[in-house]
């Protein structure tokens, strides 16, 4: 069985500040791959990123980085330098090797940025 | 390129009545799915579809909900008759080869 786990389940920053929104999963799969998709106050669900478990690379893009730990089978989310357009709930998840394709979601984390 | 697309985006509607939601996956997608989201059970996966065939639909709540993909680039959501409890922001998401997943922006469902 898999499993996202996303214990924060509302921060609150100022803007300016950096954020860590945290995702811990399990899985028995040897391959597998994790997402990022951010919710937005309009509703619509928006891909960020998607890693492979065979690339433990972190990943850097503008002010958000993405840092994947096999070891204790994690894969956060940092906001540099947060915005207010930042605010939104934030969801981890995760799937097997493609060709099993169900998503296992986390529960979400609601991030506010104060102005 | 236009991303997954759904209608309508609001719907209220009456405890009993036929509801009908539909979606248009992006072009060349191959796996096409339906999700359901309420503050209380989250993000659930209802069925998906692949090459316009039913691959699981073990997330269907109940003989009320029904799901048809006709052709690659159409599918319905439909619940007959409707209750309450069905209340929920509706996605349908694609992808191509079970890959990401791309998600429209919801139908917003409300059954008074």
């Amino acid at each position: 069985a898999q499993k996202v786990t996303q214990a924060q389940t509302e921060i609150s920053v100022v803007e300016k500040e950096d954020v860590t929104l945290d995702c811990v999963y399990e899985t028995r799969d040897t391959t597998y791959y994790l997402f990022w998709y951010k919710q937005p106050p309009s509703g619509e669900l928006v891909f960020l990123i998607r890693r492979n478990s065979f690339d433990e690379q972190n990943e850097i893009s503008g002010r958000y980085s993405w840092n994947f730990q096999k070891s204790t089978s994690s894969f956060n989310f940092t906001i540099t330098a947060s915005q207010v357009v930042d605010s939104a709930v934030y969801f981890c998840a995760l799937t097997a090797n493609f060709g099993n394709e169900k998503l296992t979601f986390g529960t979400g984390t609601r991030l506010t940025i104060i102005p | 390129d236009a991303g997954v697309i759904q209608s309508p985006r609001h719907e209220v509607t009456e405890m009993g009545q036929e509801v009908t939601l539909r979606c248009k996956p992006i072009s060349g997608h191959d796996y096409l799915f339906w999700y359901r989201q309420t503050m209380m059970r989250g993000l659930e996966l209802l069925i998906y579809f692949n090459n316009n065939v039913p691959i699981d639909d073990s997330g269907m709540p109940e003989d009320r909900f029904s799901a048809k993909m006709p052709n690659a680039s159409f599918s319905t959501l439909k619940i007959q008759p409707s209750e309450p409890r069905d209340s929920a922001v509706y996605f349908c998401a694609s992808s191509w080869r079970g890959e990401t997943q791309y998600f429209g922006p919801g139908t917003r469902l409300l059954v008074l």
